[in-house]
């Protein structure tokens, strides 16, 4: 079946440093992948997403570009903020299915000022 | 805008005990689902409904039940409530699966004792 795999956390960054979360993900067919992204107490809110092949997701500083040839989908982001702290999902739908979003395990990220 | 909407936001049952969780969405979204998410497991789809009058079994549908009441609302039913079943549990919405976001309520921690 359909999987996502993301690096676990947490990760421990510095105000204003390089963020990278590695996403890889198997599944049959050309699946949409996103970015949600989980603040304390609140549920999880859509970040970016790729509906196709080298598609880039972009939005508050943050991009994704969907790479079929290494199933992938990392999350970059050039130079994080204290308010970046947050769990990050990695998820992929399939066109064709009805039966929602397959979730990576989440990435707990802390930025340190 | 409301969005998607759970109640209640917090419960404590004591095994054996049912509850109904309740999700309403104002979006006039036809696909709406039901999760849970506990440590180191991301989240993992319970039931899910593809359109009014429509439910299907997710990933995790053991000791749960669900009712799509109209197209706004779909409920969460634990009849017998066991302490496997403590997680926080988030509705979600889409109009379109295939390429749009899913919306999610602000979930219910649920626990079991």
């Amino acid at each position: 079946g359909d999987s996502v795999t993301q690096m676990e956390g947490p990760v421990t960054l510095s105000e204003e440093a390089f963020l990278t979360i590695n996403c890889t993900y198997t599944a049959t067919g050309y699946p949409s992948l996103f970015w949600y992204v989980q603040y304390p107490g609140e549920g999880l809110q859509l970040l970016l997403k790729a509906t196709k092949a080298d598609d880039k997701g972009s939005n508050k500083g943050f991009e994704a570009t969907y790479r079929k040839e290494t199933t992938s989908f990392h999350l970059e982001k050039g130079s994080v903020q204290v308010s970046d702290s947050a769990v990050y999902f990695c998820a992929l739908i399939k066109r064709e299915g009805a039966d929602g979003l397959t979730f990576g395990k989440g990435t707990h990220l802390i930025i340190q000022p | 805008n409301a969005g998607v909407t759970q109640t209640p936001k917090f419960q404590v049952l004591k095994t054996g005990q049912s509850m109904t969780l309740q999700c309403a969405q104002d979006m006039n979204h036809n696909s709406m689902y039901w999760y849970r998410q506990d440590p180191g497991m991301g989240l993992r789809l319970i039931y899910y409904s593809a359109s009014e009058g429509t439910t299907d079994k997710g990933e995790v549908p053991n000791g749960y039940n669900v009712s799509r009441l109209n197209k706004r609302e779909f409920s969460l039913r634990l009849e017998s409530a066991a302490p496997s079943q403590t997680s926080v549990y988030f509705c979600a919405s889409v109009l379109d699966r295939a390429n749009s976001p899913l919306h999610f309520g602000n979930g219910t921690r649920l626990t079991v004792t």
